[in-house]
């Protein structure tokens, strides 16, 4: 099964703050994709990323978010100025090169004051 | 627009017992994948088992099986001989295509299983 680690595991931040979630895989790959859970809630999904480009975005995934892979290899999300309301899990997602079923990463908690 | 329904919040089962959660989802394409994940309370999502649509066998995974009815679009989760570390929510999920190599998850509610002793 494919791995996934996620940094921080949990991120305490002021409300307007700019704070970036890394997702690393454990081998190369060229897809990738964010999802947000609000606590109680279901999974959402934010973007999809692809070969240094996004390929598909939410109508959650405002002009407050970014994506980069900054190094070839770690994927970042970055949240300019983060809200109350953005206090949630993000999770990164991998899919398997054969049968494209996604792994997700173990999430990284962002609480927002 | 796809959309999952999971019509159950909460279910419960006695220990080494067989429960079915229940997963409804609408779609007009032909061709998809659908997903049952597990979410503990280390809030980690993890895959029980996949179900392609093009196939009419149900998928099984040790002690978990599905129910797919494509015409009815419906695709229940049974769990077998229930275990204490069963005890998580449940989501269902379908996955769309949206680019030519690119899908994303559409997820229902979730159904909270508790496992009791």
């Amino acid at each position: 099964e494919p791995e996934v680690t996620q940094t921080p595991s949990h991120q305490v931040t002021q409300m307007g703050q700019e704070v970036i979630l890394r997702c690393v895989p454990i081998s190369n790959h060229l897809y990738f994709y964010w999802y947000r859970q609000i606590l109680g809630q279901k999974v959402e999904f934010l973007v999809s990323f692809y070969n240094n480009e996004i390929s598909e975005k939410s109508e959650i995934f405002d002009d407050q978010f970014s994506v980069e892979r900054p190094d070839g290899s770690n994927f970042t999300l970055k949240i300019r100025s983060t809200k109350l309301e953005d206090s949630a899990m993000y999770f990164c997602a991998r899919p398997d090169r054969i049968t494209d079923t996604q792994y997700f990463g173990p999430g990284t908690r962002l609480t927002v004051l | 627009a796809q959309t999952v329904t999971q019509s159950q919040p909460e279910m419960s089962v006695q220990e080494a017992e067989t429960v079915t959660l229940s997963c409804t989802y609408d779609t007009s394409e032909n061709n998809y994948y659908l997903f049952w994940y597990k979410q503990p309370p280390s809030r980690q999502m993890i895959l029980v088992i996949r179900q392609e649509a093009y196939k009419q066998q149900n998928a099984t995974e040790n002690r978990f099986s599905v129910n797919f009815q494509k015409a009815a679009k419906s695709f229940s989760l049974k769990i077998s001989d229930s275990q204490l570390g069963d005890t998580a929510m449940y989501f269902c999920a379908f996955m769309k295509h949206v680019t030519d190599s690119s899908y994303k998850l559409i997820f229902g509610s979730g159904t909270r299983l508790l496992v009791r002793p």
